[in-house]
């Protein structure tokens, strides 16, 4: 099955900062990558999601990029700000559909230091 | 504009009672899931459901039920607790693609911390 590592485990960064959080996957079948964001107290959104037919996404200040030779894939946030804090997960799932397939990552918590 | 409820919130069980947690779902979502959470562990799939009347086991399956007698309801029970099943719990749901498959989207509920003594 699917292995999906991710690093740091914990990321303190200076507001204004980038963060930059990066998982690696085992399936080289894997075409969807999600980040999901949980801050405290509540259940994880989707912020960003990427295909494997594309190499890189953004919205606004947050990015998300995909090297499939290397299986791994990134999330990047420029100019953070104190709301940035929270854990975030990377996820990975084959093409079948449905979201019974997602591996999820163990989870990076980023502090923002102000 | 209430998305996916989840109670209880909060709960402590003696080990070997049982309990039902409950999730709603108001988005008239096909795909209904439950994970928990552990420290360290990331987000693990219990068990899952692809429409009314159904279930299936996920990941982590031993130890717990569900059912799906509501399309907008999906409940996971614990018959016999155990303190290995202290864990925040969470329900999440997604809806087909523009291809009528399951999407990949999930949205979750609030979570319910459960420790069992």
């Amino acid at each position: 099955g699917e292995n999906v590592e991710q690093h740091p485990s914990t990321l303190s960064v200076q507001e204004g900062d980038s963060a930059v959080i990066k998982c690696t996957y085992s399936d080289s079948a894997s075409n969807y990558f999600p980040w999901y964001k949980q801050e405290l107290g509540k259940g994880p959104q989707l912020i960003i999601d990427i295909r494997s037919n594309v190499g890189e996404k953004k919205d606004q200040r947050i990015a998300v990029t995909l090297n499939k030779t290397a299986k791994h894939f990134s999330l990047h946030i420029t100019e953070t700000q104190p709301e940035d804090s929270a854990v975030y997960f990377c996820a990975a799932s084959p093409p079948r559909g449905g979201a019974d397939g997602l591996t999820f990552g163990k989870g990076t918590h980023l502090i923002i230091q102000p | 504009n209430a998305g996916v409820t989840q109670t209880p919130k909060f709960r402590v069980l003696k080990t070997g009672q049982s309990m039902t947690l409950l999730c709603a779902q108001d988005m008239n979502h096909e795909y209904m899931y439950w994970y928990r959470q552990d420290p360290g562990m990331g987000l693990r799939l219990i068990h899952y459901s692809v429409g009314e009347g159904t279930t299936a086991k996920g990941e982590v399956p031993d130890g717990y039920n569900v059912s799906r007698l509501k399309k907008q309801n999906f409940l996971l029970g614990l018959e016999s607790a155990a303190p290995s099943q202290t864990s925040v719990y969470f329900c999440a749901s997604s809806d087909f693609d523009r291809g009528r498959r399951g999407s990949e989207k999930l949205f979750f509920g609030s979570g319910t911390q459960l420790s069992v003594l």
